[in-house]
């Protein structure tokens, strides 16, 4: 069984650049989150897909988009970044949506807006 | 939406003693996992755990959803415990929320 893979492990970006992440979710699981984690601070949850379709959202802005492809891995889409983008992007895949199932994390990428 | 909080914020143990942390949560929830954070930031998954208690070795935890908290007991700590430990949780219809997380040291 495969684990959650993320790429790429870490990347420098500079201000009002774009940027996507890559997520692979684990074997058998059609339900993918995102979240950002900033230094010394729990992750915050940014949005989740659940069969390809868009199934909540935190609290950021529109300039934080996502896809989630038929085969259920996910690309993260950041434009326009800021310093504060600067953080540790982890993704999760669980079973199901409805957050009803353990959540399993990648190992994360980690992005720095210079 | 539902407020987290994790006690204590800081924890410095000597090898071989055991401690307890603690979750409060302010709604009721449909999940509760705990996690452990290492110095690479990788999560990984120590207890899915709603309700009732679970063991896992020298871990363990309790969650007593009726009144909102969930506690990880970690016995004969060892310094690869070392790390940050996160709850999270879901209450039906919200996000995922994770706690401010307790920073454990344990010194040789």
């Amino acid at each position: 069984e495969t684990g959650v893979t993320q790429s790429p492990t870490h990347l420098i970006k500079t201000r009002g650049q774009q940027v996507t992440l890559r997520c692979s979710s684990q074997s058998g699981h059609n339900t993918v989150s995102w979240y950002q984690q900033a230094l010394g601070q729990g992750p915050q949850f940014i949005f989740q897909y659940y069969r390809e379709e868009e199934n909540g959202r935190g609290n950021f802005p529109p300039r934080f988009s996502g896809l989630q492809f038929p085969n259920y891995s996910s690309e993260l889409n950041v434009n326009a970044l800021e310093l504060d983008d600067s953080a540790l992007y982890l993704c999760a895949s669980s079973l199901d949506g409805g957050g009803m199932y353990e959540q399993f994390f990648g190992p994360g990428t980690r992005l720095t807006v210079l | 939406g539902i407020q987290v909080e994790q006690s204590p914020p800081d924890l410095i143990l000597q090898e071989g003693a055991n401690s307890t942390l603690r979750c409060n949560f302010s709604d009721s929830v449909n999940n509760l996992q705990w996690f452990h954070q290492n110095p690479w930031g990788q999560l990984i998954n120590l207890f899915y755990i709603p309700s009732g208690t679970k063991q896992n070795g020298r871990l363990s935890a309790t969650t007593v959803a009726t009144e909102r908290y969930s506690l990880l007991y970690i016995s004969s700590s060892q310094t690869t415990d070392s790390g940050v430990y996160f709850c999270a949780v879901l209450s039906y219809g919200q996000n995922f929320v994770f706690g401010p997380g307790t920073r454990l040291s344990v010194l040789p």
